[in-house]
């Protein structure tokens, strides 16, 4: 079975500046998606980022970028520039890219979450 | 009312009672999901709908019981609860199960059992 780890409960980075949450995970497929989500406190969680394992290139979305590091299986998140808005839960998830016959592998896999804190 | 909508947002409830959590999209997608957010846990996925057919069910206790009657709604039908059940039901949709296609997911119920 799939494991996501989040090593760091809580983070705190000064607006404006660079801050990298952590996420490492554990499976023997070899080809996956990972995510991040960001979940604002009492709003909707949304999708920030998203990496297909079989892409070396790392992904980014603006001010959010991951550093993939498939043979270490870490997939940590930067976020550059940091604004207010970015306080939230921060999820690292998992899904295999393996759909199934006759359906779809459902499952995404999630780690416990990192609250950053974002401080004026 | 756009993406996501879930109601009530917050619901007590003592451990005998009956209780229905709503979930709408309006987005078009045809796939629905429930989620439950313990405290200091992983989100665990519940149930998935695909076309109203329910395909997954991840070994959720039969307190809980989930209804899809059109790819817009979604129901968790709720009884005799424990006070281990409290946390945050997050429902979800997307156009297809795929792991390509984005999950969108509703604010949330936040179930308390007394």
């Amino acid at each position: 079975a799939q494991t996501v780890t989040q090593s760091q409960p809580e983070m705190s980075v000064q607006e404006a500046e660079t801050v990298t949450l952590s996420c490492t995970y554990d499976t023997s497929e070899s080809d996956y998606y990972l995510f991040w989500y960001k979940q604002p406190p009492s709003r909707q969680m949304i999708l920030v980022i998203r990496q297909e394992a079989y892409k070396q290139q790392n992904a980014t979305e603006n001010r959010f970028s991951v550093n993939f590091q498939k043979a270490a299986k870490s997939f940590s998140l930067k976020i550059s520039d940091s604004q207010l808005g970015d306080a939230a839960m921060y999820f690292c998830a998992y899904r295999s890219a393996w759909d199934g016959s006759g359906g779809s592998n459902y499952k995404l896999t999630f780690g416990k979450g990192t609250l950053l804190t974002v401080n004026p | 009312e756009t993406g996501v909508t879930q109601t009530p947002r917050h619901l007590v409830m003592g451990m005998t009672n009956k209780k229905s959590l709503k979930c709408e999209q309006h987005l078009g997608h045809n796939a629905m999901y429930w989620y439950k957010q313990s405290a200091k846990k992983p989100l665990e996925l519940m149930f998935v709908y695909s076309l109203e057919e329910r395909v997954e069910n991840n070994s959720v206790p039969s307190r809980f019981s989930p209804e899809c009657p059109n790819s817009s709604h979604l129901f968790l039908h709720l009884h005799t609860l424990q006070p281990e059940d409290s946390a945050l039901y997050l429902c979800a949709s997307s156009q297809g199960t795929s792991v390509r296609n984005e999950q969108f997911f509703g604010p949330g119920t936040r179930l308390t059992v007394l």
